[in-house]
């Protein structure tokens, strides 16, 4: 049974950069695209973007700018880095694990970490 | 304003059944090569997949979950309604024309 684990920062001041890391347990790394999506308190879900185990990423384009993501195969780990954060950037942060990366979508998410609030305040 | 379009709000009697609409577009639910999945989130936890390929069912969830595509909707369904359902329920789908997976609004389930 795979599990994910996520930790990083929980408090930014605007403009500072978010950082995030998520391991994965128990499950193979290889052959699924790994996945951020946040949250906004109160509100719905957006997908920020997936990274394969290869290095094959994909970002949202309303983030594309601000976001980096990255993965470490030796320690099934996989992290997102977002810069320049603004109030608009406080959420619930989620690791998520996509489906096969063989399918040509993204369109489900079968197993998610514990979530991650990151407040940005001054 | 979400991309896929779902009722605030739903309501029904414990045992009752419910469906939940998400409305979308030909570039995501519409489009015959992506699917519609459907997710339960219970206050203060992370999402929990109900449904994926617009009507499979993970091995861990009952029967009484159902999922259906048509069109540019989809619909999720509750059989034998019980106060434990009580959660916000998402579709997501991927978006040809935005490039991104899409979610709905989120519909909130109560159990009367």
């Amino acid at each position: 049974q795979v599990q994910l684990q996520q930790w990083g920062a929980g408090l930014l001041k605007p403009s500072e950069t978010l950082s995030l890391t998520c391991a994965v347990y128990g499950g193979s790394f290889n052959g699924y695209y790994w996945t951020w999506i946040r949250q906004p308190p109160g509100k719905g879900l957006q997908w920020i973007g997936e990274i394969s185990h290869g290095g094959t990423i994909n970002y949202n384009p309303s983030l594309k700018s601000r976001v980096t993501l990255s993965v470490d195969t030796s320690k099934n780990q996989f992290s997102l880095r977002m810069t320049s954060v603004t109030a608009a950037d406080t959420a619930f942060y989620y690791c998520a694990r996509g489906p096969s990366d063989s399918r040509p979508y993204p369109d489900f998410f079968d197993t998610w970490g514990q979530r991650t609030l990151v407040t940005v305040s001054s | 304003q979400s991309v896929l379009t779902q009722p605030p709000s739903v309501s029904a009697a414990p045992g009752q059944k419910v469906t939940i609409s998400c409305s979308g577009s030909s570039s995501n639910i519409g489009n015959k090569y992506v699917y519609v999945s459907w997710y339960q989130q219970l206050p203060g936890t992370a999402p929990k997949l109900l449904i994926y390929d617009n009507n499979k069912r993970p091995s861990a969830i009952p029967v009484r979950f159902s999922g259906s595509k048509s069109g540019t909707s989809a619909t999720l369904g509750i059989t034998g309604l019980q106060p434990g359902d009580e959660a916000d329920y998402y579709c997501g789908t991927w978006d040809d024309s935005l490039s991104t997976v899409v979610f709905g609004g989120g519909t909130k389930l109560t159990v009367l």
